[in-house]
């Protein structure tokens, strides 16, 4: 099994900076790699595909990058709304997710 | 539009069973894979299984093979969850999951999630 690690748990952020969030797989991935925006109370969402390539409905604040096993997503100024958990998640070997970055206001 | 809603969740003892429902809308349900992916009070998400869009493959998490079973109804665009032997950690919200793409091998990312149905296994 593929295990994917996420750091930090949580990261605190003001309004309007940036925000990194890393995942890390246990072996290489190559470009199968997916990040969902989830919030309290509601099912997930698909924000980034492919490593970099952004869903339907996100602004292009939001920025995947990385192949293989290191991955990194970027909200480049962070507004009231993205305040929320991201997962990444692996789908090049079966599908293992990792255990989530909560965003929280600083 | 796409449309998942998950039903058949409520309170179960120890030992007993549960059969969840998706009813899918919106899309045409028998060109795509559907998978089930559960999430703990507080905790993260967490793959259970895969069946192919023709329900020829099915795959499941190490953590539930052998009491969970997934199939699919394409004339009633309805995947289900039949979970046995159910145990206290298999407490959770089960959301249902469409693949992004039709009649993906299985290296598909998931595109619509339901808005999930909760189970408790409790005494």
């Amino acid at each position: 099994e593929i295990v994917m690690t996420q750091s930090p748990a949580t990261l605190s952020v003001s309004p309007g900076e940036r925000a990194t969030l890393s995942c890390r797989a246990s072996q290489s991935v190559s470009s199968n790699l997916a990040w969902y925006q989830q919030k309290p109370g509601q099912a997930p969402r698909l924000l980034i595909y492919g490593a970099s390539t952004r869903a339907t409905g996100f602004p292009a604040r939001f920025s995947g990058s990385g192949s293989g096993t290191e991955f990194t997503l970027t909200i480049s100024s962070l507004q009231s709304e993205d305040f929320a958990v991201y997962y990444c998640q692996q789908y090049n070997n079966w599908w293992t997710f990792g255990q989530g970055t909560k965003v929280e206001i600083k | 539009q796409v449309q998942l809603v998950e039903s058949g969740g409520g309170v179960v003892q120890p030992g007993g069973s549960l059969r969840l429902s998706c009813a899918a809308s919106g899309f045409t349900f028998s060109s795509y894979g559907m998978h089930w992916v559960r999430q703990a009070p507080g905790k993260g998400l967490e793959w259970v299984a895969f069946i192919r869009y023709d329900g020829s493959n099915k795959y499941y998490a190490d953590s539930v093979k052998g009491r969970f079973t997934i199939s699919r109804d394409n004339s009633k665009n309805t995947l289900y969850l039949q979970m046995n032997s159910l145990r206290a950690e298999d407490t959770a919200v089960y959301y249902c999951a469409k693949e992004y793409e039709a009649y993906c091998g299985g290296d598909c990312f998931f595109d619509y999630w339901g808005q999930g149905t909760l189970v408790t296994v409790s005494s």
